[in-house]
């Protein structure tokens, strides 16, 4: 039930864009999105919840397909601060996940000046 | 400043040795989270905790066991019986359980462990 996250990496150029995809077999109650760098702790940058409603970041956004059970993270304009490794974190209704957080296994993005 | 504290934040081991990993927040979180991280493998759930007294298995718990005394601390037990424990060790909290637009989850700064 881990989704799957694609592409696993990917390298832009400042200024360009990327989309990283998150799919799930199950049926989703919300979906979170983090970044890490390297040996840190992973950042949170999103939240999509079943409905539309959402939390984010001003320069990246989100899209939540319930019915498609999948989420994709928008990076529109890269800076060289974007580079990490990006998770989804999948939420499924509460009949015995209990709110937890199922992670994807990252998609490294790397920009390069 | 509220947040989450591990410590320490590297550990070395011996094999055969049991360790205790600290978790502290500050936030008043309800729940509390232990996630394992290996290379490429993303983050994988070894025990969560929903209020205080009470915990259940994640997805990796064998050869790990948790507390929650206190609402403000989880601490995690690598036990002899993990035969493969190295790895980086994040512990995290959430506001409650239902799941709201401004409900995320915060992760501490981690502990990075290693077996001798």
């Amino acid at each position: 039930q881990q989704p799957v996250q694609s592409p696993q990496a990917v390298i832009l150029r400042e200024g360009e864009d990327a989309v990283i995809n998150c799919s799930s077999s199950k049926a989703l109650y919300s979906v979170h999105w983090y970044r890490q760098k390297h040996g840190e702790a992973p950042v949170f940058l999103m939240i999509l919840l079943k409905g539309g409603e959402q939390k984010g970041h001003e320069k990246i956004s989100a899209s939540f397909n319930e019915k498609k059970q999948q989420s994709s993270l928008y990076l529109t304009a890269s800076q060289l601060s974007y580079s990490g490794t990006y998770f989804c974190g999948t939420e499924r209704n509460y009949g015995g996940s209990q709110g937890n957080l199922i992670f994807g296994k990252g998609t490294k993005l790397s920009v390069k000046p | 400043d509220g947040g989450i504290t591990q410590s320490p934040k590297y550990l070395f081991r011996k094999e055969g040795q049991n360790v205790t990993l600290s978790c502290e927040q500050n936030l008043n979180h309800d729940a509390m989270y232990w996630y394992r991280q290996d290379p490429g493998q993303g983050l994988r759930l070894i025990y969560y905790s929903q209020i205080v007294n009470d915990f259940q298995k994640g997805d990796i718990a064998e050869g790990y066991s948790v507390s929650r005394e206190k609402k403000e601390s989880f601490p995690l037990t690598v036990t002899s019986a993990q035969k493969n424990p190295t790895a980086f060790y994040l512990c995290a909290s959430r506001n409650g359980l239902a799941a709201s637009s401004y409900n995320e989850q915060f992760f501490g700064p981690g502990t990075r462990l290693t077996v001798l």
